[in-house]
This record gives structure tokens, sequence and C-alpha cells, in this order.
């Protein structure tokens, strides 16, 4: 199966805008999902599709793709989006998730 | 609103078998709209997806696990199963359920998590 390459580490002032993105070959057929996890937490699906958020996730968390890359932006950060952020992708039948970015809000 | 609870022993010795269920409220198994999955992640690292199960029963396992994984369906009970074989301590993990759905293969709905640790 591929796998999805992800930054270790991002920082964003807060109030700024910060993209976080995913490059894989399995992304140039299918969309990625998103997940934001905090400590101690079960992740939670922030962004899915071509750009759905599910419901109660804020509006300044938005997605896009373009070849074999996906990102997420947070327009806007605040200090309470600092977390774990995990991409994912179907790879044909399988499953696939990078191996995650640590968002840290200054 | 969908639920899912993550069930099972939280140590397990080197080289015995790993047993979970993960029951569903809310939302049913025997739906054909979802896959439902098994993913873990070690402390301090990111998520590895196990495997998942149709309403069918077709299976779906990723390679570097499939040779030890099973999951398996209770559509009368409600819930799902993950088995793991001959566990080492690099299967210590926290493991979730959760639900995948079928068109855009998001996982939507995720239980807790468990720790479960192997050791002797």
């Amino acid at each position: 199966s591929s796998e999805l390459t992800q930054d270790p580490a991002v920082s964003v002032a807060l109030g700024q805008t910060v993209r976080i993105t995913c490059q894989g070959d399995s992304l140039r057929t299918y969309y990625a999902s998103w997940y934001q996890q905090k400590p101690g937490q079960a992740p939670i699906l922030v962004m899915y599709g071509k750009n759905n958020r599910p419901l109660g996730i804020p509006d300044r968390f938005s997605g896009s793709s373009s070849r074999n890359t996906a990102s997420l932006t947070i327009t806007g950060a605040q200090a309470e989006d600092e977390a774990d952020f995990y991409c994912s992708s179907r790879d044909s039948n399988d499953v696939v998730f990078g191996g995650g970015t640590k968002l840290t809000v200054l | 609103q969908v639920q899912l609870q993550e069930s099972g022993p939280g140590l397990v010795r080197p080289s015995e078998t790993l047993s979970l269920t993960c029951t569903v409220s809310g939302g049913s198994v025997s739906s054909g709209s979802y896959y439902w999955t098994w993913i873990r992640q070690p402390p301090g690292k990111g998520l590895e997806w196990i495997g998942y199960i149709y309403y069918s029963g077709t299976t779906n396992y990723n390679p570097s696990l499939k040779s030890r994984v099973t999951i398996s369906l209770d559509t009368s009970k409600n819930r799902f199963s993950l088995g793991l074989t001959s566990v080492t301590a690099a299967d210590t993990a926290v493991y979730y359920c959760a639900r995948i759905s079928s068109v855009w293969f998001e996982v939507g709905y995720w239980g807790q998590g468990t720790l479960v640790a192997v050791s002797s």
C-alpha cells in the first residue's frame, strides 16, 4: 500500500493562517480526510471529501487538493486548534494514514 | 448520534491473542453505508489502520498485519470484534473502533479508545 507524508511539526501565530499538507500517490485518485487529535482524546474528523466540514467544525477549517497533495488550511488559528493533525485516504480497498503533524499555536 | 464503545482486557501476555469488542449504539452494523473498522495508536506515535468489515461480512486488513488479524461481525448484538494473534510488545497501543463512510471513506465516528498493553 502507498504512504502519506506529513511534516512532523508546524507552528502558527495566534490569528494567522496555517496550511498543513499531506502527500501521497493515493491522493491522485482519492480525497483526503483530516483528523484533529488532542492529548488523551480520540481523533475527530474535521474535513473530508472535496471540502466538507462535519457539523460543529468551525468554518476557519478548509480543505483543498492538487495532484498528489492535500491541504488543510486554518484561517485565523485559535489557541484551541493546537493539536496533532492526521490525514488519511483510501488506497484501493485499504485505508492509509499520514504520520501526523503537530500544530503549535504561538 | 452513533456511539462506539470498546471493551476487552487491558493486558495481554506476549504470544497470546488480543481480543476486543466494539458495541455500537445509535446505528446498525447491518447498514450497507458503512465499514466498521479498527485503528490503533502506539503510545506517542501515529495512527495505524488495522482492518474493516462490511455488513456482508467482507473484510479487508492492513497487509502488514493480515496474517495475524481477524475482524468479525455480530449483527444480533450490533457489535464487531478484533482478534490479533501472537502479540508482542510492539502491539501495545490504544485501540480504537470506528465507522467509515462508504462514500468518502472518512472515519466519521470513533470510540474513546482502549489501551492494551502486551507484557508478561
